[in-house]
């Protein structure tokens, strides 16, 4: 198993443009999370899936944060337009139904300048 | 809202001492509460969990306890070791139904010297 795999590990953008992450969760995995990590504010949910249905979006901090899961292998966190302090390391996690292991993709360091 | 508080948010300590972190949740239904492990640079990876129906867990020289009255959870790390040092997140979660959704606590940053 490959694990969660995310995509690209460095982006590095100037403030305006759009940005789009890309996370393909572990294979039978119902459940996909996208995070956000700042020292400032740590780890923080920002949105989560169940079979490719959005359940909580309550962390998306503003309108320029869009997530998709179009099905069950790929998801995307999308920001436009993105802006310096949106600047911060975006974990994908995915797990099974119930009290299991989230597995973290290895992350995406994001700088917008 | 939910809640969960970690303590201390630093912690140094001797190679072979024990090192306690401490957790506190807001929601009295949340039933599951995993602890998760950061090397610099690297992506959290669980290191030990447990349910709402056990007091205590341990895995070698991990052991989570758990006061559901009390609604605090502590992780103790026994004869640490220099590949102990890392950042440690607690967690708590009300898993019930499509509802599956990790509260972190605001960290640890545990350094172990030789």
């Amino acid at each position: 198993d490959a694990g969660v795999i995310q995509s690209p590990r460095h982006e590095v953008t100037e403030m305006g443009q759009e940005v789009t992450l890309r996370c393909k969760p572990i294979s039978g995995h119902d459940y996909l999370f996208w995070y956000r990590q700042t020292m400032m504010r740590g780890l923080e949910l920002l949105i989560y899936f169940n079979n490719n249905v959005p359940i909580d979006d309550s962390g998306m901090p503003e309108d320029r944060f869009s997530a998709k899961m179009p099905n069950a292998s790929f998801s995307t966190l999308k920001i436009q337009p993105s802006e310096p302090r949106d600047s911060a390391v975006y974990f994908c996690a995915s797990s099974r139904p119930g009290l299991s292991e989230q597995y973290f993709g290895p992350g995406t360091r994001l700088t917008v300048t | 809202g939910e809640n969960v508080e970690q303590h201390p948010s630093t912690l140094s300590v001797q190679e072979g001492d024990s090192a306690v972190i401490k957790c506190t949740y807001s929601d009295s239904a949340s039933n599951y509460f995993p602890w998760y492990k950061q090397e610099l640079g690297k992506r959290p990876q669980l290191i030990i969990d447990i349910r709402s129906n056990v007091g205590e867990k341990k895995d070698q020289r991990i052991a989570v306890t758990l006061n559901k009255t009390a609604k605090h959870f502590s992780l103790h790390i026994t004869e640490t070791q220099p590949e102990d040092s890392a950042v440690y997140f607690c967690a708590a979660s009300r898993v019930s139904g499509g509802y599956n959704k990790l509260i972190f606590g605001a960290g640890t940053r545990l350094a172990v010297h030789p």
